[in-house]
């Protein structure tokens, strides 16, 4: 079946830093997605990408879906302490939704 | 909110139990997701509705059922717990092929 890999699995940063994770597949997508997860909480949409190649904003995060369609990356800039969680990349094709194991993020003091 | 609840949001349960969660929406949403959620495993989808009374498995669908008898309201059955089932149970919903909503969980404990 349709698998994505996630990566790093987990990030230890310093607050201020900027943080990249990314998925990769192969299978194409038509619709690539990232969600954040706070403790005790279902996950959270942050950003939703369309088109191979989009690039999208939202305050610190950015989002781009890979030209092949197979890939997507997350980047948040200037991390403060309330970024602290899991995210989760997911691919969307025809059908459902296909999540990866997410990239747990830790912020030290 | 997004209008989605799940309930209850804890339950300890004893092996060979059933045990029924249950996901309401106010959304009028069509489509309706269980996942769980396991340490090195991410999400997993156990079973989906597309409709009522239109349900489908997932990857993880073996030991569960479902049923969703009015658009508001999608139930997760164990028929008969087992301590591998024991996990954090997430309802989502979406409309048509948009990105999902999820409730906050049901946390599972099969002693």
């Amino acid at each position: 079946g349709q698998q994505l890999n996630q990566s790093p699995q987990s990030m230890f940063i310093q607050e201020g830093e900027d943080v990249s994770m990314n998925c990769t597949s192969s299978s194409i997508f038509n619709t690539w997605l990232w969600y954040k997860q706070d403790p005790g909480e279902g996950p959270v949409l942050l950003i939703a990408l369309y088109k191979a190649g989009e690039l999208t904003s939202n305050g610190r995060l950015t989002a781009q879906f890979g030209i092949t369609r197979k890939d997507s990356f997350l980047n948040i800039s200037a991390s403060i302490p309330s970024d602290v969680g899991i995210y989760f990349c997911a691919g969307q094709g025809d059908d459902k939704i296909i999540f990866g194991k997410g990239t747990r993020l830790h912020i030290l003091p | 909110d997004a209008g989605i609840t799940q309930s209850p949001r804890h339950k300890v349960t004893e092996t060979g139990t059933p045990v029924t969660l249950r996901c309401h929406q106010t959304e009028n949403h069509r489509y309706m997701y269980w996942y769980r959620q396991d340490p090195g495993h991410g999400l997993r989808l156990i079973h989906y509705s597309y409709g009522v009374k239109d349900t489908d498995k997932g990857e993880v669908s073996d030991g569960y059922s479902v049923s969703r008898s009015k658009t508001e309201d999608f139930l997760l059955t164990l028929e008969s717990a087992t301590s591998s089932q024991t996990s954090v149970y997430f309802c989502a919903i979406s409309a048509e092929n948009y990105g999902y909503t999820f409730g906050s969980g049901t946390r599972l404990t099969v002693v």
